[in-house]
């Protein structure tokens, strides 16, 4: 199988623009978490998706939002961008069906503001 | 949010060493899970833990689930320099969602 991919994987951006980026899941899996990594704050849970539903949200902006399409693949926005926003983004998938919690994760895009 | 609190933040060792680091929390956890991130990359997961007291590994690496479901622990035997990388554990809190809640990493360096 396929593992997570996501798109683009290198993004520059300038302060108040924004951006768009994409999370094909594990082929089966139907739940994707997107997750912010900064080096001042680690790894940070920003939302997840289930069955085209905002299924739990984190601690983020409203200029942080996400979708997911009919085929599990998500998307997430930052509109506004601003300096802090600069951080790997990695979306991870979930098996369904299951209560176990394994996350696979993607390799990230790194999303830099100037 | 929860604050894992992973130790110790880096560590230099020679290769055949064996290596050990832990993951605590003031809250109780049902699921601890460990990944390992290379330079560039997403996190890939090593091992999943579910049970209190759980123990289980994988080849060199073995991972146990504490009886207080506040900790757990990852020791890798027999260090190789491919073991170079940030170490992450990650909980899920027993009565909570989906979301992990990751440790502030622990930084491994294998010496030859």
């Amino acid at each position: 199988k396929a593992g997570v991919t996501q798109t683009p994987r290198y993004l520059i951006k300038t302060r108040g623009q924004q951006v768009t980026l994409s999370c094909s899941p594990i082929s089966g899996h139907r739940s994707v978490s997107w997750y912010q990594q900064t080096p001042g704050q680690g790894l940070q849970f920003l939302f997840e998706y289930f069955s085209e539903t905002q299924r739990n949200k984190g601690n983020f902006p409203g200029r942080f939002s996400g979708r997911q399409f009919s085929n599990s693949r998500s998307e997430m926005n930052v509109s506004t961008l601003e300096l802090g926003d600069s951080a790997l983004y990695l979306c991870a998938s979930k098996p369904s069906g299951t209560e176990y919690n394994e996350q696979f994760f993607g390799p990230g895009t790194r999303l830099t503001v100037l | 949010g929860q604050q894992l609190n992973q130790s110790p933040q880096s560590m230099f060792i020679q290769e055949g060493e064996d290596v050990s680091m832990n993951c605590t929390s003031s809250s109780i956890f049902n699921t601890w899970l460990w990944y390992k991130q290379d330079p560039g990359e997403g996190p890939v997961l090593l091992i999943a833990l579910y049970k209190a007291g759980e123990l289980t590994s994988n080849g060199r690496l073995t991972a146990q689930f504490g009886i207080t479901r506040k900790d757990s622990f990852l020791n890798i035997s027999a260090s190789i320099p491919s073991d170079v990388g940030i170490y992450f554990c990650a909980g899920q809190l027993i009565s909570g969602a989906n979301n992990l809640f990751f440790g502030t990493g622990t930084r491994l360096t294998v010496i030859p």
